[in-house]
């Protein structure tokens, strides 16, 4: 079975720029989560989805910041404008209800 | 503020002895509790999750819960050098909003 696909899995652009994640969830689960991951604060939630409707958003640091789950099997995260300090990992993770989280293999972000 | 706390070492242990990774949890409503594997460069990878006091064994790995303490942990029986990663501990606070702690970096060495 196929797990959780991001992409894409590096992509470097510059400040201010808009950028946009991807994030294909495995088949059957019904709930998605995006982390981000740096070394200063390790896994942090920014938001996750049930059944594609968004269910805690406070993880979401800015109002640059905005994620999508516009069915069972796609979502985004977008940075609008990008800053260098967004620069990070980000992993989507997705699972069945209350289940343990299977994760994607993340997206390395750098904005110059 | 929910917290996730880990030693975040590095821990290192020579081939074949048993490693113990310790975390510990703030919100005693806490449900669900998980060990992840992450390798540098890669993604989180679940080895093992425990839901009840008392051990849950899988293999070499054997996870341990006390709720009174709000303290887990795991242990990692005849260690290899491809156990050398870093070991994050996730609490489930209502089955789905997960914390993970900072992680704890593990190195056996030959």
């Amino acid at each position: 079975d196929a797990g959780v696909i991001q992409s894409p899995r590096h992509e470097v652009t510059e400040m201010g720029q808009e950028v946009t994640l991807r994030c294909k969830p495995i088949s059957g689960h019904n709930s998605l989560f995006w982390y981000r991951q740096t070394m200063m604060r390790g896994l942090e939630l920014l938001i996750y989805f049930n059944n594609n409707v968004p269910i805690d958003d406070s993880g979401m640091p800015e109002d640059r910041f905005s994620a999508k789950m516009p069915n069972a099997s796609f979502s985004t995260l977008k940075i609008q404008p990008s800053e260098p300090r967004d620069s990070a990992v980000y992993f989507c993770a997705s699972s069945r209800l209350r289940q343990p989280q299977h994760f994607g293999d993340g997206t390395r972000l750098s904005i110059l | 503020q929910k917290e996730v706390e880990q030693n975040s070492g590095p821990l290192s242990v020579p081939e074949g002895a048993i490693a113990s990774l310790n975390c510990t949890y703030s919100d005693r409503g806490s449900q669900s509790f998980f060990w992840y594997r992450q390798y540098s460069g890669k993604s989180p990878e679940l080895i093992m999750s425990i839901y009840s006091n008392g051990d849950q064994e899988d293999g070499r790995f054997t996870a341990q819960l006390n709720k009174a303490s709000q303290y887990v942990s795991l242990l990692i029986r005849d260690s290899q050098p491809s156990d050398s990663a870093t070991y994050l501990c996730a609490a489930s606070y209502n089955n789905n909003d997960m914390r993970f702690g900072a992680g704890t970096r593990l190195t056996v060495k030959p």
